[in-house]
């Protein structure tokens, strides 16, 4: 247990379907990522979030939308998504987002699969 | 732009073997280094991580990984596993100053046979 928990652990879902994934943790920390776990691909940084604020877009297609209503929550809403989407997404916090020096805590991720 | 290389994705290992997983990076200025660990069914936790001294860090359960600046490496070792070390690992990168955006690896995953 790392202190962030992520919901629903597993999503099925239609490509014209709409969803939400949401991440919540409880380490104090001000800032949040979104990560994508694809089979026999690295992890990739999807989304960065420091204090409510947006810090980073790694250019990723707008049918993935993100939200942080506070420094505790981060959600990412599904839209409209292709089969390609699917994959484990993680979402990680750490003290802050300007410090390299600051450990990532991932939650267990949510594994989502789009027909 | 940082990238992560671990050339060994399966690794197959008996109980009591000894482990390196190798880890090199392209970057040209200065990095924080990191190693994780995702046992199955879990999620991705921190098992070390070097930012400068030592270039010979210590993690949790006997791992221990070496920096070689020359080399651009940082190989993850362990002189005994164990059949609870199989699990996937990742090694991840991230500029010194650069803020906290981790670049990873594509993982190896470990299988220690009793």
């Amino acid at each position: 247990e790392t202190g962030v928990t992520q919901t629903p652990r597993h999503l099925v879902m239609g490509m014209t379907n709409k969803k939400s994934l949401k991440c919540e943790q409880h380490l104090g920390h001000n800032a949040m990522y979104w990560y994508k776990q694809s089979a026999k691909k690295p992890l990739e940084l999807m989304f960065v979030y420091s204090l409510e604020e947006r810090v980073e877009n790694n250019s990723v297609p707008s049918r993935f939308s993100p939200e942080c209503p506070n420094s505790s929550h981060l959600f990412l809403h599904l839209h409209t998504l292709q089969p390609e989407d699917s994959a484990l997404y993680l979402c990680a916090s750490s003290q802050d987002a300007g410090g390299a020096y600051n450990e990532q805590f991932f939650g267990p991720g949510t594994r989502l699969t789009v027909l | 732009a940082q990238s992560v290389s671990q050339h060994n994705h399966h690794v197959i290992l008996s109980e009591a073997a000894s482990l390196e997983l190798g880890c090199n990076y392209s970057y040209g200025g200065t990095v924080n280094l990191f190693w994780y660990v995702q046992y199955p069914g879990q999620h991705l936790q921190l098992l070390l991580k070097y930012f400068s001294g030592d270039p010979l860090v210590k993690g949790i359960k006997g791992f221990e990984a070496e920096f070689i600046k020359s080399k651009f490496s940082f190989n993850l070792r362990k002189p005994s596993v164990q059949w609870s070390d199989t699990a996937e690992y990742f090694c991840a990168v991230t500029p010194t100053g650069g803020g906290n955006k981790l670049t990873f690896g594509t993982g190896t995953q470990l299988k220690v046979e009793l």
